[in-house]
């Protein structure tokens, strides 16, 4: 079955630091990969995601992503947080099931950003 | 700034009362979505519309139903609310074929007392 795992619940960094939070996923077939970031009390934003080709992503916010298939990951990196990037990431796999298209989310990763 | 739209972003709401958590997008998408959210956990979808008068169940089963008479307007309705119902409840849209990005409005969150 197709699964989206976020090891970390919770990252804390300090602001200017680098940062990756991990995401693995399980899926057959070749899998379509977002990031998105959700701020408190806000809804969700696309940070970046991979369908296809280099597998090195670049998104919004200074964020980018590698698509590693023979480690199933797909790993969210920027290279100096900022206290505004404090928010909830969560990973997701695009899976077509029962003849529509839907995402996969994993439980998310808090972060929180040190001064 | 995605243009969805959902109202209220909170409700506290009694035992038995009926309710209806509304969505609307102004971006014309075909595609839209409720998802449930509880803290920490991951987002499940429980229902999706390709269009007008097309709604199905997602994969977490829900109390709830839904309905799509308008392409911009996808309302969730609980009968009967129960506290088990007390979640945040995030609808989307997107468009085109494939995975298209998905845009969220703010949320819901819900708490039946």
């Amino acid at each position: 079955a197709q699964s989206v795992t976020q090891p970390d619940i919770h990252i804390t960094v300090s602001e200017g630091a680098s940062l990756e939070l991990r995401c693995n996923y399980s899926y057959g077939a070749t899998p379509y990969l977002f990031w998105y970031v959700q701020s408190p009390g806000q809804g969700l934003q696309l940070l970046l995601k991979y369908f296809s080709g280099d597998t090195l992503v670049q998104g919004i916010k200074g964020f980018e992503a590698e698509f590693k298939r023979s480690q199933s990951s797909f790993n969210l990196r920027k290279p100096s947080v900022h206290w505004s990037d404090a928010a909830e990431y969560f990973c997701a796999v695009g899976a077509r099931t029962g003849g529509y298209n839907k995402l996969i989310f994993g439980a998310g990763t808090r972060l929180a950003v040190h001064p | 700034e995605a243009d969805i739209y959902q109202t209220p972003r909170y409700l506290v709401i009694g035992t038995g009362k009926k309710i209806t958590l509304e969505c609307s997008q102004t971006m014309g998408h075909d595609k839209m979505y409720w998802y449930q959210q509880d803290p920490g956990m991951e987002l499940h979808l429980i229902h999706y519309s390709y269009g007008v008068n097309s709604t199905e169940k997602g994969d977490l089963s829900s109390e709830s139903t839904v309905s799509r008479i308008r392409t911009e307007h996808f309302p969730l309705t609980l009968e009967s609310a129960r506290p088990s119902h007390t979640s945040q409840y995030l609808c989307a849209s997107s468009e085109g074929q494939g995975f298209a990005e998905a845009f969220f409005g703010q949320g819901t969150r819900l708490t039946v007392v």
